[in-house]
């Protein structure tokens, strides 16, 4: 069955360092998601990005995050500059269709700044 | 913007009993689409259950079905003859029609199942 993938699984990085979150969402899905979860928290929406081009952002997605989906298949999440609250699970998930489509969610990448 | 709410962080059922979490969200649009999501230990979130607002009948699938309330905005999940693999935390969440692709999810609900 066709999954959602990221890595790393989990990356330790120290304040200040650019962090680059890799994902391969399902192949035939055209919408792509970043949330993430701060530990014990809500899952929160970050951005997503249709048509090559992002299509909303929330207010945590500020100019320190960036995404790409640079080959066609992956979809990255960089975050420029870490801060030790960027700490998070951070998910990708991918959809087929705008409206009705369920999310696809990949496993997670655990980011620890410290 | 649209709030989703869960007010159970915490939930416990005997084996094979059955089990309802709640859920309840607010927004003003008419057509929209409620998911619960079950979050394993692995930590990948799986789709359990959907409802489409447009549709009166609750939807079911298997040993899992929702009490979908639209007057009340109360979207319901009930687990029956519940399993030690339901143990998980479950998220509500909302996608809306007009309101862009993002998913708006609950603070989630632990389960815990007691063999």
């Amino acid at each position: 069955e066709p999954e959602v993938t990221q890595t790393p699984s989990h990356q330790v990085t120290q304040m200040g360092q650019e962090v680059i979150l890799h994902c391969v969402p399902i192949s035939n899905h055209l919408y792509f998601y970043w949330y993430r979860q701060i530990l014990g928290q809500k899952v929160e929406f970050l951005v997503s990005f249709y048509n090559n081009e992002i299509s909303e952002k929330s207010e945590i997605f500020d100019d320190q995050f960036s995404v790409e989906r640079p080959d066609g298949s992956n979809f990255t999440l960089k975050i420029r500059s870490t801060k030790l609250e960027d700490s998070a699970m951070y998910f990708c998930a991918s959809a087929k269709g705008s409206r009705t489509g369920e999310l696809f969610f990949g496993e997670g990448s655990r980011l620890t700044v410290l | 913007a649209q709030t989703v709410t869960q007010s159970q962080p915490e939930m416990s059922v005997q084996e094979a009993e059955t089990v309802t979490l709640s859920c309840t969200y607010d927004t003003s649009e008419s057509d929209y689409y409620l998911f619960w999501y079950k979050q394993p230990p692995s930590r990948q979130m799986i789709l359990v259950i959907r409802q489409e607002a447009y549709k009166q009948q609750n939807a079911t699938e298997n040993r899992f079905s929702v009490n979908f309330q639209k007057a009340a905005k109360s979207f319901s999940l009930k687990i029956s003859d519940s399993q030690l693999g339901d143990a998980a935390m479950y998220f509500c969440a909302y996608r809306g029609t007009n309101t862009g692709n993002q998913f708006y999810f609950g603070t989630g609900t632990s389960l815990t199942v007691i063999p």
